[in-house]
């Protein structure tokens, strides 16, 4: 059972560069969201999705998109990298209001 | 707003002595929360939740917390430290809004254990 599966790993970028953080849920958990940890601020929310079709702004949503065509996968697209955006980013999928986290994928926009 | 406070950014223990780490929540309602904990280079695990009934929930890994709605607290707290508990600790609240769950993070505190 996988779990929360987030790629790459790591990645850097250049600004003005666009890129897709992959993430995939095998659990068929309708909610899915995605965090990034900067230090000193914890994880803060930046999009979700409560299931196929549906996503809403979190609380810093700007300089990103997402769409969620399937169940399983929720992407997070960075249309045009800025160095604000160089941070570790977690995906999470929810089933009876319990979070499960991937492993994270660090990014550096230089 | 919901808000958390982990009000220590930095705690150091040595191996075998108690821990406590604090948290404090802003939240209207009852509040969902959650102590989440990160190795280095990890993703998060959950180590307890409370969501309702008794206010002294137990977690893995010999972790508990306590849930004082008069002080607006959940602290986390092991009799005795391993050295492999060192490691960032985060406490969140959440709430369902619409069918979404939505978490809100402290800041964390770093837990570094003394040999």
């Amino acid at each position: 059972n996988a779990g929360v599966t987030q790629t790459p790993k790591f990645q850097v970028l250049k600004t003005g560069q666009s890129m897709t953080l992959q993430c995939a849920q095998d659990m068929n958990h309708e909610y899915m969201s995605w965090y990034r940890q900067d230090p000193g601020m914890g994880l803060r929310l930046i999009h979700y999705s409560v299931g196929a079709g549906i996503t809403d702004q979190g609380e810093v949503p700007n300089g990103y998109n997402v769409s969620r065509s399937t169940t399983e996968d929720f992407p997070l697209r960075l249309l045009s990298a800025a160095p604000s955006q160089t941070s570790v980013y977690f995906c999470a999928s929810s089933h009876s209001n319990i979070q499960y986290f991937g492993a994270g994928t660090r990014l550096s926009v230089l | 707003a919901q808000s958390v406070t982990q009000p220590d950014i930095h705690i150091t223990v040595s191996e075998g002595a108690s821990l406590e780490l604090r948290c404090n929540y802003s939240y209207g309602a009852t509040p969902y929360l959650f102590w989440y904990v990160q190795s280095p280079g990890q993703g998060l695990q959950l180590l307890l939740k409370y969501f309702s009934g008794d206010t002294l929930v137990q977690g893995i890994k010999g972790f508990e917390a306590e849930f004082k709605r008069s002080q607006s607290s959940f602290n986390l707290r092991k009799p005795s430290v391993h050295w492999s508990d060192a490691a960032e600790y985060f406490c969140a609240v959440g709430e369902v809004i619409q069918g979404a769950q939505k978490l809100v993070f402290g800041q964390g505190t770093r837990l570094t254990i003394n040999p």
